[in-house]
């Protein structure tokens, strides 16, 4: 079954801790991406890569951090420092091409904090 | 950098009646733009893109045109069903490296009434 996977699905978090979110590809895709959504916010991109072992920050990188080092994964840690991490986080992946590339969305991890 | 704005920010129309939504960019250097729906609690799924050599792309009841003059794209939906209740992301994009990131609007949400 080929395409973009994250978990967990549901996610708590306690204050002052930090959660990592998984997000895994087997489309053979160069970049990937971690996004934000909040109600009425459409999507943030948090930080982006488009090659193994490099990765840039995004709109907004504050409380965030990232690691690239095989093509198949791209996690996300969400810091202590991250004072409003209550949201829905997608991870998506594209080919790099140039002509315009679609990202195709995992299902989303929902992170809570208690 | 690239900011793209979206409207209406919600949009109820009644099942066979058309709805359409526009976007407006501001960097005149994009040449990329994908439309996204996406149903409650599920990933955005890519529905129609177009680039910038174009002015109107159709597939079936959905359509897109692009005015590069004017800097604003739109979506078309016509004979709407209730299926089509979701909410909607466009987005712009230059081609290429860091450039290709989407940016995204903040997301039309789309009622269709029976």
């Amino acid at each position: 079954d080929g395409g973009i996977t994250q978990s967990p699905k549901y996610l708590f978090r306690k204050e002052g801790q930090n959660v990592t979110l998984s997000c895994e590809q087997n489309l053979n895709h160069d970049a990937m991406y971690w996004y934000r959504q909040d109600p009425g916010q459409g999507l943030r991109l948090i930080y982006y890569s488009q090659i193994v072992n490099d990765f840039q920050k995004g709109d907004i990188a504050e409380g965030y951090s990232v690691s690239r080092e095989k093509k198949e994964s791209f996690p996300l840690t969400v810091t202590s420092a991250q004072k409003n991490p209550t949201a829905f986080y997608l991870c998506a992946s594209s080919i790099q091409s140039a002509y315009g590339d679609e990202q195709f969305f995992g299902p989303g991890t929902r992170l809570t904090v208690l | 950098g690239e900011n793209v704005e979206q409207h209406p920010s919600t949009l109820s129309v009644q099942e066979g009646d058309s709805a359409v939504i526009k976007c407006t960019y501001s960097d005149s250097a994009s040449n990329y733009f994908p439309w996204y729906k996406q149903e409650l609690g599920k990933r955005p799924q890519l529905i129609i893109d177009i680039r910038s050599n174009v002015g109107e792309k159709k597939d079936q009841r959905i359509a897109v045109t692009l005015n590069k003059t004017a800097k604003h794209f739109s979506l078309h939906i016509t004979e709407t069903q209730p299926e089509d209740s979701a909410v909607y992301f466009c987005a712009a994009s230059r081609t290429g490296g860091s450039q290709g990131n989407l940016i995204f609007g903040k997301g039309t949400k789309l009622s269709v009434k029976p």
